[in-house]
C-alpha cells in the first residue's frame, strides 16, 4: 500500500552493527506494527504501538527496540545485529481491524 | 530473488478453474479473520475478512467460509487468473480486550497455469 512506506528497501549489514528501519504512513492511523517474515513462516509480530505514548512487545521482541516519533512514524532498531535477524521486515498500520502493510525491507546480516 | 514462500504448500490450478485455499486456525477465542495476498517483492495485501458471527462472506471473485466447529477457514477464488498467483495467508484475531493483533498462518502458494 503506497500510503505506508519503508526505508531502506534493502540493507546488508555486518554482525554487531546497529541498524534502524523506518516506517512512515499517511493513512492517519494510530496503530502501527512491526513484523518479520522468514521463509516458510507467516509474519511474526515484533512490536506494536497504539499511539505515540503506547509501545508494546510482540511475540519476538528480543534483540529489537522501537521508537514512535510521531503518529505517522514508527522505527525499528536492531541494537547489535546478528545473522539470525536476516529476514523480511514489514511495517503495518491499522484502523482497528484491517492492517495495511508497507512494501517491506529485506535485511541481511553477514 | 524472493525467498518468502520457500517450502510452503503449493496449490496448482489451471487458469479459469476455481481455487480453494484452506487454513486451520488455533484459537477458539478468535473472532475476526482475514485473508491476505502477498505477491513477490510486495507486502501483504488485504483480500477479505469475516467475523465469527458469520459463516460466509463474498467479495469480488472471492468467498471466505468459516467453520467454527472445526476451526477452519477457506478462501475460494472463482475463475482463477494468472494475476492471482501469489502466497495467501490467513490471519486470526481475538478482538476481546479492545486491541487488534493478528496471528498469521504459514501461507499457501497459489500457482496458476495457462
Amino acid at each position: 500500500d503506497a500510503d505506508v512506506t519503508q526505508t531502506p528497501r534493502n540493507r546488508i549489514t555486518k554482525t554487531g552493527k546497529r541498524i534502524m528501519l523506518e516506517c512512515s504512513q499517511t493513512k492517519g492511523h494510530d496503530r502501527m506494527y512491526w513484523y518479520r517474515q522468514d521463509p516458510g513462516l507467516g509474519l511474526r509480530l515484533i512490536y506494536y504501538s497504539f499511539d505515540v505514548k503506547d509501545i508494546n512487545k510482540g511475540e519476538i521482541s528480543d534483540g529489537y527496540s522501537v521508537s514512535r516519533q510521531a503518529q505517522a512514524k514508527f522505527s525499528l532498531s536492531l541494537e547489535s545485529a546478528i545473522p539470525n535477524q536476516t529476514a523480511l521486515y514489514f511495517c503495518a498500520t491499522s484502523d482497528g481491524q484491517k492492517q495495511y502493510f508497507g512494501p517491506g525491507t529485506r535485511l541481511t546480516v553477514t | 530473488g524472493e525467498s518468502v514462500g520457500l517450502h510452503l504448500p503449493t496449490l496448482s490450478v489451471q487458469e479459469g478453474d476455481n481455487s480453494i485455499i484452506n487454513c486451520a486456525y488455533s484459537n477458539s477465542a478468535s473472532d475476526y479473520f482475514i485473508w491476505y495476498k502477498q505477491e513477490s517483492g510486495k507486502g501483504p495485501q488485504f483480500i477479505i475478512d469475516i467475523r465469527s458471527n458469520m459463516d460466509k462472506r463474498q467479495g469480488q471473485r472471492v468467498t471466505v467460509l468459516l467453520n467454527k466447529t472445526v476451526k477452519h477457514l477457506s478462501l475460494q477464488i472463482a475463475a482463477t487468473q494468472p494475476g492471482d498467483s501469489a502466497v495467501y495467508f490467513c490471519a486470526e484475531s481475538p478482538l476481546s480486550g479492545g486491541y487488534n493483533k493478528l496471528i498469521f498462518g504459514a501461507g499457501t502458494r497459489l500457482a496458476v497455469h495457462p
